[in-house]
Formats: structure tokens, sequence, C-alpha cells
């Protein structure tokens, strides 16, 4: 069973603060991992794809892979009320796999 | 980036009835799509994935009777909701991707209300 872990939340931060939001996934042979943001009501929208180890900047936003611990991390840098959302972790296999999602963690930045 | 449009966005229809979805890539081809399913405060779940010219391929539990899944183009996927009830009353969102591409793009999704 594939599956990618998220902590719920929901995740509170202040205005101009990091961010760091946190998922693990169970498949070893995962190659893509993927970060999505989701508002409420909307469809979700990618913000970053990393597909090796280490980190991968855009922005204010960081992505973290370490293949080894099964571990991916999404850190937003000067966090603004408008990041507020729901934060979609997703991972996938090579080739025309589907990904699969974390449940997401919703995050809350208090201005 | 990508377009991915869905449509309608908004649906309500009585109980017994179908409601088709239409998923749309405007600017690419895609050979592969996925419909998703989300409930409230829930993640998405994955209902069946499509590749362009064949039968999609289902995921454990999901009527393959009831979801309707055509991907007749490289550029237009629908899912049609046969005998709809409150119960597939849900957020539906499809996801597209191009052969070349490690990156899918969703559509807008469709709220479906069944009364």
């Amino acid at each position: 069973q594939k599956e990618v872990e998220q902590n719920s939340g929901p995740l509170s931060v202040p205005e101009g603060a990091i961010a760091s939001l946190n998922c693990t996934y169970s498949d070893r042979v995962s190659q893509s991992f993927f970060w999505y943001r989701q508002y409420s009501g909307k469809s979700p929208e990618l913000i970053m794809s990393i597909y090796s180890n280490g980190d991968k900047e855009d922005g204010r936003f960081t992505a973290q892979l370490n293949k080894a611990s099964q571990y991916v991390s999404l850190l937003i840098r000067d966090s603004q009320p408008s990041d507020s959302a729901t934060y979609l972790c997703a991972a996938r296999m090579s080739g025309n796999t589907p990904l699969v999602f974390g449940k997401g963690t919703r995050l809350s930045v208090i201005a | 980036g990508a377009v991915v449009s869905q449509h309608p966005s908004r649906v309500i229809c009585k109980s017994g009835t179908s409601v088709k979805i239409e998923c749309r890539s405007l600017d690419f081809q895609a050979t592969t799509m996925f419909w998703y399913r989300q409930f409230p405060k829930q993640s998405l779940m994955l209902m069946a994935t499509s590749n362009e010219g064949s039968k999609a391929t289902y995921e454990q539990g999901v009527e393959k009777d009831k979801f309707l899944i055509n991907h007749a183009s490289l550029t237009l996927s629908t899912l049609t909701v046969t005998s709809a009830h409150p119960e597939d009353s849900s957020f539906y969102i499809c996801s597209a991707r191009s052969k070349q591409a490690t990156e899918a793009f969703f559509g807008q999704g469709t709220r479906l209300t069944v009364v």
C-alpha cells in the first residue's frame, strides 16, 4: 500500500515567519515528489516539484528531499496571510503512474 | 503553464439522474488523464486513470459502471456519474498529463450536489 503521510495541522505561524511543512512516503521506489496548494473549494495548484536529494528553491518556497529517510518538506519563507491554505504532498513512481496524495496540512498565517 | 479546463464548475442534479463532467487540455495533448474525488476535509482520492484510446483503469472500490470515463481524444476526457445519489455529492477533479511531462495539471474541479 503506497502511502503519503502528512500532519493535518492546523499549523499556525505569524506573518513573516518561516512555515515548515513535512511529508513522509512509504514507497521507496517513488521518484517524483510534488507540493500542491489548495484553497478551500478550489482545485490544487502546483507549487514545487522535486526529483533529486537536496534542496530546490523557487522564490519564497524551498522543497527538500531525503530519499534515504523517505522525507519531503516544504519551507515557506516570509509567510503571508495569502499563504493560508491546505498544502498537499504527492509522490509518484516513474512512468505513467498516478500521484499518491497525502491528506494535506492546513496552514494558517496570522497577520 | 499547461491549462486544463473542467466544466461545469458546479452542478446540482436530482437523485437518479446522470451528470457528465468534461475535462479538456487546452494547450497540450493529454495522453493520460486522472479523475479524483475529494470529500470535505479529505484528501484527493484517485478514482481512475485513462489513457487516450484505451479503457480506463479504475481504483479498487470505484464502480466502473457507475462512473463512466471516456478519453476518446488527446484533449478531452469525460466522467459521467450515472444514476447519481446523494452520497455521490463531492468535489470531482480531473488532472491531465502529456506523454513527455512529469507533472500533471489540474482542472478547476466540479462541485456535484445530488438532491
